[in-house]
């Protein structure tokens, strides 16, 4: 597609159940990032996927947390028992290679929000 | 670690200029970026600076001062739409790969 899509637009969950968040990065960017950007706040980084693998995921909060990228193209971010203080809105972001310069420019999507009673 | 500083609110004036502030700590540094989100949007980027000095394009600016470790971004010709709020940001290595985001500006344009 023409852009970074994510799905769903908005997931309500109850406290302790799993949820898997999906985001289509720009077709031909190899770098895949997630944020999660709580009200009023900057986003915040969580995982960057090289191709396939995770090469940084410093920033996932604790083992809940958890992100793939099977075949270099569509992640999934996934959740387990979640909790309250995970509601977020959830983005995603490609960039074309992430060896640095102009070319490394994040596209975002329009992210996911997840509400957890 | 890295932290960023901006104003949290910003008003002006429909065709006026304004100007949006960012101080920022790093541990190592490599430029800094802007980035501007409407309501419910996505972050779009702005402009990067990896040098001193005023890059400029079209009605938006972006200053870096180094030495300062302070940077802005400058939006003249102020128009309704650019109601939104603007992030400064830096990333954590050589490229793009951790990025660290101020807490934002939210600008609001009036008549």
């Amino acid at each position: 597609g023409a852009g970074v899509s994510q799905t769903p637009s908005n997931k309500v969950t109850e406290k302790g159940k799993y949820v898997e968040l999906r985001c289509d990065p720009i077709s031909g960017h190899t770098a895949l990032y997630w944020y999660r950007q709580s009200l009023g706040q900057g986003p915040e980084f969580l995982i960057y996927f090289q191709g396939t693998g995770a090469a940084d995921d410093s920033g996932l909060p604790n083992d809940r947390f958890f992100a793939v990228r099977p075949e270099g193209s569509v992640s999934t971010l996934k959740i387990q028992r979640t909790e309250r203080g995970d509601s977020a809105v959830y983005l995603c972001a490609s960039s074309l290679n992430a060896a640095g310069g102009a070319s490394d420019t994040q596209y975002f999507g329009p992210g996911t929000r997840l509400t957890v009673l | 670690g890295q932290s960023l500083e901006q104003p949290s609110e910003v008003t002006a004036v429909e065709g006026a200029i304004v100007q949006i502030n960012c101080t920022y700590q790093t541990s190592g540094f490599y430029g800094l970026s802007w980035y501007q989100q409407h309501d419910g949007g996505a972050p779009t980027f702005l402009s990067y600076n990896a040098l001193d000095g005023l890059e400029e394009t079209g009605r938006f600016s972006s200053f870096l001062s180094r030495s300062d470790s302070y940077g802005y971004l400058l939006l003249q010709e102020l128009q309704m739409k650019d109601s939104a709020s603007y992030f400064c940001a830096v990333p954590n290595s050589g490229g793009y790969q951790k990025v660290t985001f101020g807490t934002g500006t939210k600008l609001q344009v009036i008549p």
